[in-house]
């Protein structure tokens, strides 16, 4: 059974470009966050997605919006990136049923900014 | 945010308990307990969580203190599979994981 699957792995970016990064969640899930973690820190929640729809939202600028799609799949698309947008950024999947199951992380995709 | 206190690193020998503690004083009634670890270069990966009962799993162990202000992660025999940063979080019901610097677990042969 697939678990979470991101992609690129890695990506290089010049400041001010803007990238998309993608995630397919582990097959059964409905419910697609992401995060971004910095060299040496845990992970920072920038959103989450379910039903099509940003269920909830983090301390992150409008730079940083997302996407859902009917299969459940999502999007991150970061705007006029800077130097310290550099960081690995990961997707993480669940299953809206009313009881706590976890999430299930991606490898996630580096993301340097020159 | 409730916000979980952790040790920043600790060690073990290999075939060994650990037990993992986290200090969460502020934790509401509804925040469930989770426990998740991450190796170099990889995501993060759910080991336990629970809400106010002791949990067991095939991986671990969770106890919760009554108060439910205090809880340790228990790797019953620790491998060098089992070097990681753990992480205590506790989730709300606002759908998010609050992520702290996590323990430092090295394990040695």
């Amino acid at each position: 059974d697939a678990g979470v699957t991101q992609s690129p792995t890695h990506l290089i970016k010049t400041r001010g470009q803007q990238v998309t990064l993608r995630c397919s969640p582990k097959s059964g899930h409905d419910t697609v966050s992401w995060y971004q973690q910095a060299l040496g820190q845990g992970p920072q929640f920038i959103f989450q997605y379910y039903e099509e729809e940003e269920r909830q939202r983090g301390n992150f600028p409008d730079r940083f919006s997302g996407h859902q799609f009917p299969n459940y799949s999502s999007e991150l698309n970061v705007n006029a990136l800077l130097l310290g947008d550099s960081a690995l950024y990961l997707c993480a999947s669940s299953l809206y049923s009313g009881i706590n199951y976890g999430y299930t992380f991606g490898s996630g995709t580096r993301l340097t900014v020159v | 945010d409730a916000k979980t206190t952790q040790p920043n690193s600790m060690e073990s020998n290999e075939e060994e308990p650990v037990h993992l503690p986290c200090n969460h004083s502020t934790i509401s009634g509804t925040d469930y307990i989770h426990w998740y670890r991450q190796l170099p270069s990889q995501g993060p990966e759910y080991v336990i969580h629970g809400l106010t009962s002791n949990v067991n799993n095939r991986m671990a162990s969770l106890a919760i203190a009554e108060d439910r202000k205090s809880s340790t992660l228990i790797l019953h025999r620790a491998t060098l599979r089992d070097a990681a940063v753990y992480y205590c979080i506790l989730e709300g019901s606002n759908y998010k994981l609050t992520f702290g610097k996590g323990t430092l677990l090295t394990v040695n042969p």
